[in-house]
């Protein structure tokens, strides 16, 4: 069965501490893994997509890396604006859907 | 707007009553799709339309939830006798292709009383 787990489940930082957050995933044949966003109360916020192994993929503070069974979102000096819940997610084996992780809730505070 | 619409944002219903909720998806986006997302859970995909076809309805929980894409655009999520156990935000994607980015809209809060 495809699965998503991510770790860990909330992560509490101070503003400039560095960090990562780490999606572990089991499917045939991967076809993408994609990192979102997700303020309080608001649809998720595409990130990146990431399709092979050895692929990063930076964005301001932001950098997804991705190896055979896990991929990593490092975050760098983050800002209290960091503050939300990351969402990683793999398509299903017919590609008709992702399959989202409960996702990592990161607060950073100043 | 450039962005997936839903609407109503922002839903309350009585247990038993019919609710529609509805996604204006990104223009020319042909995939598109409806989750839901319980408290503390990552979104759990219900349906996906390729078009105005559901390619893959195996999410849906049970009969009384349906969705439509008549002109391959506009989607709408049906939820009949509504259960209190429904409550959840129901969130809508959209995508240009099959295993291409999904952008989301902003959820349709549904609450259940």
């Amino acid at each position: 069965e495809d699965q998503v787990t991510q770790s860990p489940e909330a992560l509490r930082l101070q503003e400039g501490e560095s960090s990562s957050l780490n999606c572990s995933y089991t499917v045939s044949g991967l076809r993408g893994l994609f990192w979102y966003r997700q303020d309080p109360g608001k649809g998720p916020e595409f990130l990146f997509t990431l399709y092979s192994a050895g692929e990063e993929k930076e964005k301001e503070r932001l950098k997804a890396t991705l190896t055979k069974k896990e991929s990593f979102l490092h975050i760098t000096a983050p800002k209290p604006e960091d503050s939300a819940t990351y969402l990683c997610a793999v398509p299903n084996q017919a590609g008709t859907a992702l399959i989202f992780g409960k996702g990592t809730t990161l607060s950073v505070s100043s | 707007g450039a962005g997936v619409s839903q609407t109503p944002s922002n839903k309350v219903t009585e247990k038993g009553k019919y609710v529609e909720l509805r996604c204006d998806p990104i223009s020319g986006h042909t995939a598109l799709y409806w989750y839901r997302q319980s408290l503390g859970q990552g979104p759990e995909f219900l349906i996906y339309f390729q078009g105005t076809g559901a390619a893959d309805d195996s999410g849906l929980p049970n009969d009384r939830f349906f969705a439509v894409r008549p002109e391959g655009s506009v989607s709408t999520l049906k939820i009949q006798r509504t259960e209190r156990g429904d409550s959840a935000m129901y969130l809508c994607a959209s995508s240009a292709s099959v295993n291409t980015e999904a952008f989301f809209g902003q959820g349709t809060r549904l609450t259940v009383v």
